[in-house]
């Protein structure tokens, strides 16, 4: 199985600044790597697909890059609606697996 | 508009079964790649199992394959989790989510709202 290795598992950010948020995997999986906002209480929200690529309806603050074993998720200029946890998930080979979620919170 | 609203959850004993349904709207199940997702408390999400657009390949995680069923009912565009012999530690909200993979599960586009399972004596 491919593991997926999320850090940091939460930090302290303020409205505006940049965050980011790194995804390391076990094995090289090109760009299959995808990320998810989830709120308390809500179901997760596909943010970043094929590590790079805006899902529709996402806004633009939020951004993805790498491409191998190295992937990071860019939320610029955070805003009050940013503060929730996070996920990767690699698409590249069944099981499909998450990393363990990064909290970002005040 | 795309919908997908879980059924199910519940109580049960450790060995007890349950059956969970998603019901879809706004698009054919068919179409798409479905899966499982899970949630324990305070916990991360774990990916238990996919059915393809065909129906033909399934997949489970291996923490729930041989007592977990996936299937599908296409006339009703309703997607299924048969849950047997469960343990404590399938206690979670279970998520059904459409899968946008064409050849091979991908990512998740739309999610359901959950179907909590406890299992507890």
């Amino acid at each position: 199985d491919i593991q997926m290795t999320q850090s940091p598992s939460s930090l302290s950010a303020s409205v505006g600044d940049r965050v980011t948020i790194t995804c390391r995997t076990s094995q090289t999986i090109s760009k299959s790597v995808n990320w998810y906002q989830q709120k308390p209480g809500k179901a997760p929200r596909l943010l970043i697909y094929a590590a790079s690529k805006l899902q529709s309806g996402v806004p633009s603050r939020f951004s993805g890059s790498g491409s191998g074993t190295d992937f990071t998720l860019t939320i610029n200029s955070l805003q009050p609606e940013d503060f929730a946890n996070y996920y990767c998930q690699q698409s590249y080979s069944a099981p499909l697996t998450f990393g363990g979620g990064t909290q970002v919170e005040i | 508009q795309v919908q997908l609203v879980e059924s199910g959850g519940g109580l049960v004993k450790p060995g007890g079964s349950l059956r969970l349904s998603c019901a879809a709207s706004g698009f054919a199940l068919s179409d798409y790649y479905m899966s499982w997702i899970r949630q324990a408390p305070g916990k991360g999400l774990e990916w238990i199992s996919y059915i393809s657009s065909g129906g033909h390949a399934i997949y489970y995680a291996d923490s729930v394959r041989g007592r977990f069923t996936i299937s599908r009912d296409t006339a009703n565009n309703s997607l299924f989790l048969q849950m047997n012999s469960l343990r404590d530690d399938d206690t979670a909200i279970y998520y059904c989510a459409r899968d946008l993979g064409i050849a091979q599960p991908a990512y998740f586009d739309y999610w359901g709202q959950g179907a909590l399972v406890t299992v507890s004596s």
